[in-house]
């Protein structure tokens, strides 16, 4: 596609529920990250793909987030039990590569709201 | 590790007058830096980038930053605010993980309010 494509844009869930937000990077972008940008916060690193592997999951914030690629094209961000605390805005990035200076391309964002 | 200090959460100004969004950074070895932008309900937009080739560096939009080792800042400037430049700023910083590929430190992000 002509730009990152994220979904769904706005994801409303019931606390404990499980949730999958879906990153469709530009074609040929070999890396993708995801943020979190809460509200009144800046953008938090959760995750950075460089094809299908994940070299750095530092930014996960606990193991019910987790994320995988595959066909080193499609990413998903899974968040299992949501909590208050999780709702926030995701927002995936991918880049031609992981080189030093290369711009990142962002999506929308998902907006997750746990009620 | 390399890290961003934007100054000021929210800066107001009014059109036609200078903007000033203030970034310093902290880097043990030559920084990339970027400033990014975000409109309402929008992703996050590239604005310009520092990647050493000129300390002053031109982006889109009427904005431009300059890099100042002394100062270890990165601050964005323009010379005269519309009410389209409404938006959320935000400088980055480019660390390189000891995978060797890079990501994007940002900063908290300065909101800036341009009023009529």
């Amino acid at each position: 596609g002509a730009g990152v494509s994220q979904s769904p844009s706005n994801k409303v869930t019931e606390k404990g529920k499980d949730v999958e937000l879906r990153c469709d990077p530009i074609s040929g972008h070999t890396a993708l990250y995801w943020y979190r940008q809460s509200l009144g916060q800046g953008l938090e690193f959760l995750i950075y793909f460089q094809g299908n592997s994940a070299p750095d999951k530092s930014g996960l914030p606990s193991d019910r987030f987790s994320a995988e690629r595959t066909g080193g094209s499609v990413s998903t961000l899974t968040i299992q039990r949501t909590q208050q605390e999780d709702s926030a805005v995701y927002l995936c990035a991918s880049s031609p590569q992981g080189g030093f200076n290369t711009e990142a391309f962002f999506g929308q964002g998902t907006r997750l709201t746990v009620v | 590790a390399q890290s961003v200090t934007q100054l000021g959460s929210h800066v107001s100004v009014s059109e036609g007058a200078l903007v000033l969004l203030r970034c310093n950074y902290s880097s043990s070895v030559p920084p990339y830096l970027f400033w990014y932008v975000q409109y309402p309900n929008q992703g996050l937009q590239l604005l310009l980038k520092y990647t050493s080739a000129a300390t002053l560096v031109k982006g889109i939009n009427g904005f431009e930053a300059e890099f100042k080792k002394s100062e270890t800042s990165f601050h964005l400037t323009k010379p005269s605010a519309h009410m389209s430049d409404a938006a959320e700023y935000f400088c980055a910083v480019s660390t390189l993980l000891n995978t060797g590929f890079q990501k994007l430190v940002f900063g908290t992000g300065t909101r800036l309010l341009v009023s009529p």
